[in-house]
């Protein structure tokens, strides 16, 4: 059974850097193809994708944040961490980190999630 | 940039009726990209639907995808109490991207 958990402080204050931590059971990253994503949800908005990190190191990142986020993995603690640089109101959202399918599964889809952290930028 | 447009914003359906949700793509996607997630006040989505129409692991049969091309749809035959939700579509190629979201309300 695969789960994750997101864990980080629930407040920042304006232009400070958040620092999420994803930990995971149920797979490994350093096995070929697994990978975990960060996506986040402002109140009454839509999901938005964050950045995504592959067990071989390979790192993506939404164009419009990129210069901002930062992804990391630790496999042997089972963690991936993500920081978010220079915070605004505007970031105040749900953050979850999820568990992609199989990069060389023929399709592609978020199989599970992590119940998600509310951060608040004030 | 790939845009996933879902319609309409919000569906107001009674219990035992069915609904048809549509995501339409800024331009061709594959079937292989496409999913559907359902998601509840103050919970994380719950994948539905992926490969435009294959039903994830316990989902019911009431639960449908469809479509190609740009248009994909996701219907919901006999809404059952628990249905009511804000429903995504999903686009993953290298990168995942969502719509807009479908909310199912109760009439």
């Amino acid at each position: 059974q695969i789960t994750l958990k997101e864990s980080g402080p629930t407040l920042v204050k304006p232009t400070q850097t958040l620092t999420l931590t994803c930990t995971f059971s149920g797979f490994s990253l350093s096995a070929s193809g697994m990978g975990v994503a960060w996506i986040r949800q402002p109140p009454g908005k839509a999901l938005e994708w964050l950045a995504l990190i592959y067990g071989d190191d390979d790192k993506r990142y939404s164009p419009s944040l990129q210069s901002r986020l930062t992804i990391a993995k630790d496999a042997s603690k089972n963690q991936v961490v993500l920081t978010m640089t220079n915070m605004d109101p505007v970031d105040t959202a749900t953050y979850f980190c999820a568990h992609p399918s199989d990069y060389y599964d023929d399709r592609a889809y978020i199989a599970q999630w992590g119940q998600g952290t509310l951060v608040t930028v004030s | 940039e790939i845009v996933l447009r879902q319609s309409p914003g919000t569906l107001s359906l009674s219990p035992g009726q069915s609904g048809t949700l549509s995501c339409r793509a800024s331009q061709t996607i594959p079937m292989s990209s496409v999913a559907w997630y359902q998601q509840k006040s103050g919970q994380a989505p719950r994948l539905l639907i992926y490969g435009a129409s294959i039903r994830a692991t316990g989902i019911p049969d009431r639960f449908s995808g469809s479509g190609s091309g740009t248009d994909f749809t996701l219907t919901i035959s006999r809404l059952e109490p628990e249905d009511f939700a804000v429903y995504y579509c999903q686009f993953f190629i290298s990168t995942p991207t969502f719509g807009g979201g479908t909310r199912v309300e109760i009439k």
